[in-house]
């Protein structure tokens, strides 16, 4: 089985400024990586994944993340968020080559202060 | 048009009540998956199914079924609906090839 962290589940940002939202996943097989975003009263959108290969992963939006398997993280970063960027935003596991659900974390909603 | 769907958006009903939810998709995937969000919780894992002769067990399933109608449907019903049902619920779908699941805009449902 799977599980994952999101460690903050809540994150106040200035505009303009960086952030990175945490996540760190536990499972004894190797994983699929993901992280989507959900704006307020709408369904779920993928920002990025990283299923092999490059550890640095891009997405849209301007959002990346990086996969650290020896620290079991993927951590979701922006250089300069906009206040659009307010928002929940979950990551989520899945083993890899099958076809199960996803764990999700708990979220973390991001609050983009002007 | 939207690629997945899902009908009712909103719902209110009463505890003891039998309800459907019906997911409808026009991406040609052959995987389909229910999920509930609790406010604090993340979303949760209730059934899957791989395709029209393959329903799985999620995290969740007690309470629920599923029906898949065809490669494009998939239902999710609540028997005898209780309070701690309420809920957002989400459809995805998902393919081989991409290997991403894709949600609906999602059912709220409150139980009253």
């Amino acid at each position: 089985a799977q599980s994952v962290t999101q460690l903050d589940s809540q994150v106040p940002v200035f505009e303009e400024a960086p952030v990175e939202l945490r996540c760190n996943y536990s499972s004894s097989v190797s994983v699929y990586l993901f992280w989507y975003v959900q704006y307020p009263n709408q369904g779920l959108q993928l920002l990025l994944k990283y299923l092999s290969g490059s550890t640095l992963v891009k997405g849209i939006n301007g959002f990346e993340a990086e996969f650290n398997k020896s620290q079991t993280s993927f951590h979701l970063r922006k250089p300069s968020v906009h206040i659009s960027d307010t928002a929940e935003y979950f990551c989520a596991v899945r083993p890899g080559g099958g076809a199960d659900g996803l764990t999700f974390g708990k979220g973390t909603h991001l609050i983009i202060q002007p | 048009d939207a690629d997945v769907t899902q009908t009712p958006r909103n719902r209110i009903t009463k505890t003891g009540k039998r309800i459907m939810l019906e997911c409808s998709q026009t991406k040609g995937h052959d995987r389909m998956y229910w999920y509930r969000q609790d406010p604090g919780l993340g979303l949760r894992l209730i059934y899957y199914s791989f395709d029209v002769k393959d329903i799985n067990k999620g995290e969740i399933s007690d309470g629920y079924s599923v029906s898949r109608q065809a490669q494009a449907k998939f239902s999710l019903s609540l028997e005898s609906a209780i309070p701690n049902q309420t809920a957002l619920y989400f459809c995805a779908t998902s393919d081989s090839v991409t290997d991403t699941q894709y949600f609906g805009p999602g059912t709220r449902l409150t139980v009253l």
